[in-house]
């Protein structure tokens, strides 16, 4: 099984900043990477696929980057509406997401 | 606009059979395009991938999860199916069912989720 690894956990940035997310698999996923945001109580939503494609509706503030086993989530100026919980999830070998980093308004 | 409903039981007690069905509105579960899928989220977890299945009735499932789970898919109702046996406490869960589009398999959308819980 192919193992994501999130980091960090949990991270708190001021409105308008950059945030940057990174995730690392455990083996090489090539560019089949996704990222999904989550909110409480919601289903994750796609952001990212094919590590740096944004997803139907997803603002450019959102960028993805990487390749391999290293990847790169930036939200380039936050808004309210982007803390949440963020996942990355590699579809090489079927499907194994990672645990998650929670953005958190600092 | 296509929406994906999750229905079952929200109680399953140990040992037993947990069932759930997701009704797709909106598209056709039909269509040669996507492919159909089950995840689980634990709370407080991250996201697993349980099963997916193609309308023709191919399915894959997730080798920790093989033996306990049957995908399955009723081309007449618009649904697709669920079944997880001999559940333990550790299969609580929100229940999510998902579409994947064939050119590119990542979950694009999402039911909103049923929460199952495995107590006596």
């Amino acid at each position: 099984e192919i193992v994501m690894t999130q980091s960090p956990a949990t991270l708190s940035v001021s409105p308008g900043e950059r945030a940057t997310l990174s995730c690392r698999a455990s083996q090489s996923v090539g560019s089949n990477l996704a990222w999904y945001q989550q909110k409480p109580g919601q289903a994750p939503r796609l952001l990212i696929y094919g590590a740096f494609t944004r997803a139907t509706g997803i603002p450019p503030r959102f960028s993805g980057s990487g390749s391999g086993t290293e990847f790169t989530l930036t939200i380039s100026s936050l808004q309210s509406e982007d803390f949440a919980v963020y996942y990355c999830q590699q579809y090489y070998i079927w499907y194994t997401f990672g645990q998650g980093t929670k953005l958190e308004i600092k | 606009q296509l929406q994906l409903q999750e229905s079952g039981p929200g109680l399953v007690k140990p040992s037993e059979t947990l069932s759930l069905t997701c009704t797709v509105s909106g598209d056709s579960i039909s269509s040669s395009n996507y492919y159909w899928a089950w995840i689980r989220q634990p709370p407080g977890k991250g996201p697993e991938w349980i099963a997916t299945i193609y309308y023709s009735g191919s399915t894959y499932y997730n080798p920790s999860l093989k033996s306990r789970v049957t995908i399955s898919v009723d081309t007449s109702k618009n649904q697709f199916s669920l079944r997880l046996t001999s559940v333990t406490a550790a299969d609580t869960a929100v229940y999510y069912c998902a579409r994947l589009p064939r050119v590119v398999v990542v979950f694009d959308y999402w039911g909103q989720g049923t929460l199952v819980t495995v107590s006596s």
